[in-house]
């Protein structure tokens, strides 16, 4: 079965640049290179902040950035400041089998 | 400015179907590059992507939900809807509406809380 694994949870101090990696397992799902992150903090809507693997959306702070290499892609988040603190998914859109959401990543800024 | 908002029962029985509806405010809903979706998170969960549902109307849904999802859109109303069949208490959920290109969604609705409960 196609999967993404991302850890559980990181945390990091203001300031820091902390790297959430999101890893497919069982299949090509990161075959078109669509890989999405959002941001989600608790009790709202998430938020896109990546897609496309490395493209920001307009609005989106310069601090989160995007990358690729082989079946893992990352989100590194530089400069941590306290509103960074959210949970974070990261999607592949994999054609006919739609979007695959990773479990979360909890980031909790010391 | 898109504006999504989701809408319907907040309480389903097990077995029956769950109906929602998202209005869409604003002038993207013929933008033949967008599709139109919905994803759920069960309470303390992740996100889960149901289906979504092109302006032409093709759709395209979740195969581990086996066919138990149903979209589909109203042009002149600017709706498009989800219908969920035999559902149980696995699909309680807060269930999003949402828009963009084929492989992100940018605009979000706030989100609906659906229970299933006799």
């Amino acid at each position: 079965q196609s999967a993404l694994t991302q850890p559980a949870s990181l945390s990091g101090s203001p300031g820091q640049s902390i790297t959430i990696s999101c890893t497919a397992t069982g299949s090509d799902i990161m075959i078109y290179n669509l890989i999405s992150w959002y941001q989600q903090h608790p009790g709202k809507a998430p938020k896109v902040i990546i897609s496309g693997v490395t493209q920001r959306p307009s609005g989106v702070s310069a601090r989160f950035s995007g990358s690729k290499s082989g079946n893992t892609a990352s989100l590194t988040i530089s400069g941590l400041q306290a509103e960074d603190e959210a949970d974070y998914y990261c999607s592949s859109y994999a054609g006919s089998r739609g979007h695959v959401f990773g479990p979360g990543t909890s980031v909790t800024v010391l | 400015q898109l504006q999504l908002q989701e809408s319907g029962p907040g309480l389903v029985k097990p077995s029956e179907t769950l109906s929602l509806t998202c209005t869409v405010s604003g002038d993207s809903f013929t933008r033949t590059d967008y599709y139109w979706g919905w994803v759920r998170q069960p309470p303390g969960k992740g996100l889960e992507w149901l289906g979504s549902i092109h302006y032409s109307g093709i759709t395209y849904d979740n195969p581990s939900l086996k066919s138990r999802v149903t979209i589909f859109l109203d042009r002149s109303k600017k709706e498009f809807f989800l219908k969920l069949s035999s559902v149980t208490v696995a699909d309680t959920a807060v269930y999003y509406c949402a828009t963009g290109l084929q492989d992100a969604f940018a605009i979000w609705g706030q989100g609906t809380m659906v229970t299933v409960s006799s």
